[in-house]
Order: structure tokens, then C-alpha cells, then sequence
């Protein structure tokens, strides 16, 4: 079955750091998703992005956010300048119409734990 | 802003107990999807329920979305250690708008 990819599944960063964050979704998909979850929180909303620009971001999602679909398979989200309370997974979704009954799909996330 | 309530946040149970989780909010959802999250992993989708009233089973598992889609719950029959992990509700609304994700119930099944 079709699966959200997510590269790398674990990344450590000094703050301060510059980081990107790679996505590859359901490959018919064509609206993408960032959340991130803090440990022990709930997943929260960062971005949702459809032919090729943002559709909506939280308040998250600041000047220190951006993301990008470089080309027809990647998706990834870069934080310019990391902060400690960065520190989460990040989870990237896509769906592949932008209707309330096609669910989004998650990769396993990539773990970014900043120092 | 939409609130998801998920109760109880923590289940601890016998192996072939039945149990229910909760899922409530005061807002009205076009869908609700029910994930489950195993550690280190991202959210597994369970179902997708979409009309108010609406009931799916999923072996024993079985998902019912209220009447007036503010609602959903997750009724587990004769639990097994299997069944052992996150689970968590997310409303979805209208058009292209995020998840809403409630703060998940994490179960526990004892042997």
C-alpha cells in the first residue's frame, strides 16, 4: 500500500541551526501537510499546502517556517533558525483531494531534537 | 477555535474487557477520522466517519459519529494486549481545512 515517506527519522541540530525536513507523499496525492507533535502533547496543524502554494498555516508557523515542493515528489518544510522549543516530531500528511471524507495519510515522522 | 476532548486520557484494562473512548467538541465536523499512534511512529488511520450517525465496525472495534457531528466514540470489544497504544480522534471540516487532533487516550491491555 502507498505510504508517506519521511527522511531523516531522526535529526539533531545545534540552535541557531538551519534545518530541512523531507516529505514524500502518496505519489497521486495532492494536498500536503505539515504537524509537528511536542512530547506529550497533541499533534497540532503547521501548514497545508495545494498547487504549490500555502492554503493555510497556523500561528506556528512564523517568518522562521517555510516550505517547499522543490519538484513532483518531494514536499519539505525548513526552519531557518532552530529554537530549543522546536524540539518535536514533525509529521508530514497528504491527501489526495481536498474533501473532508478522503482522510490524510502520516508518514512516521522525523524526531528533530535541537541542542 | 475548534477543541477536540478525548476522555479518558488514560485506560488500563484486563484482556477481554470492553471499553469506549470518547471524542467531544462543540463545534460541528464534516468528518471525524480515528488514528491510532504506536511510539516513535506517525498516526495509523483506523476509519473515517462522515454522516452524522454513522456507525463502522472494524473487527472489534466500532466507531460512531453523533447525530450532530460533534461527537464520535470508540468502543473496543473483548480487549486484547494487541490493542495496546495511542489512540486519537481528529475532526476534519469543511473543503481543504487541517486536522483538529484531541489530545489521544492512551490504552493499556494487560494479559
Amino acid at each position: 500500500e502507498p505510504e508517506v515517506t519521511q527522511t531523516p527519522s531522526h535529526q539533531v541540530t545545534q540552535m541557531g541551526q538551519e534545518v530541512i525536513l523531507r516529505c514524500v507523499p502518496i505519489s497521486n496525492h495532492l494536498y500536503f501537510y505539515w504537524y509537528r507533535q511536542i512530547l506529550g502533547q497533541k499533534v497540532e496543524f503547521l501548514v497545508s499546502f495545494y498547487n504549490n502554494e500555502i492554503s493555510e498555516k497556523s500561528e506556528i508557523f512564523d517568518d522562521q517556517f517555510s516550505v517547499e515542493r522543490p519538484d513532483g515528489s518531494n514536499f519539505t518544510l525548513k526552519i531557518r533558525s532552530t529554537k530549543l522549543e522546536d524540539s518535536a516530531m514533525y509529521f508530514c500528511a497528504s491527501r489526495n483531494r481536498g474533501l473532508s471524507n478522503q482522510p490524510q495519510h502520516f508518514g512516521d515522522g522525523t524526531r528533530l531534537s535541537i541542542l | 477555535t475548534q477543541l477536540l476532548e478525548q476522555s479518558p486520557q488514560f485506560l488500563s484494562i484486563q484482556e477481554g474487557e470492553n471499553l469506549t473512548v470518547y471524542c467531544n467538541s462543540s463545534s460541528v465536523f464534516s468528518s471525524l477520522q480515528w488514528y491510532r499512534q504506536e511510539p516513535g511512529e506517525g498516526p495509523v488511520l483506523l476509519v473515517t466517519v462522515v454522516t452524522g450517525g454513522e456507525v463502522k465496525k472494524l473487527k472489534r472495534l466500532t466507531f460512531q459519529f453523533g447525530d450532530a457531528r460533534k461527537d464520535s466514540s470508540l468502543h473496543i470489544t473483548a480487549a486484547q494486549p494487541g490493542d495496546t497504544g495511542l489512540y486519537l480522534c481528529a475532526g476534519d471540516g469543511s473543503g481543504n481545512t487541517p486536522l483538529v487532533f484531541g489530545k489521544g487516550t492512551r490504552l493499556s491491555v494487560i494479559a
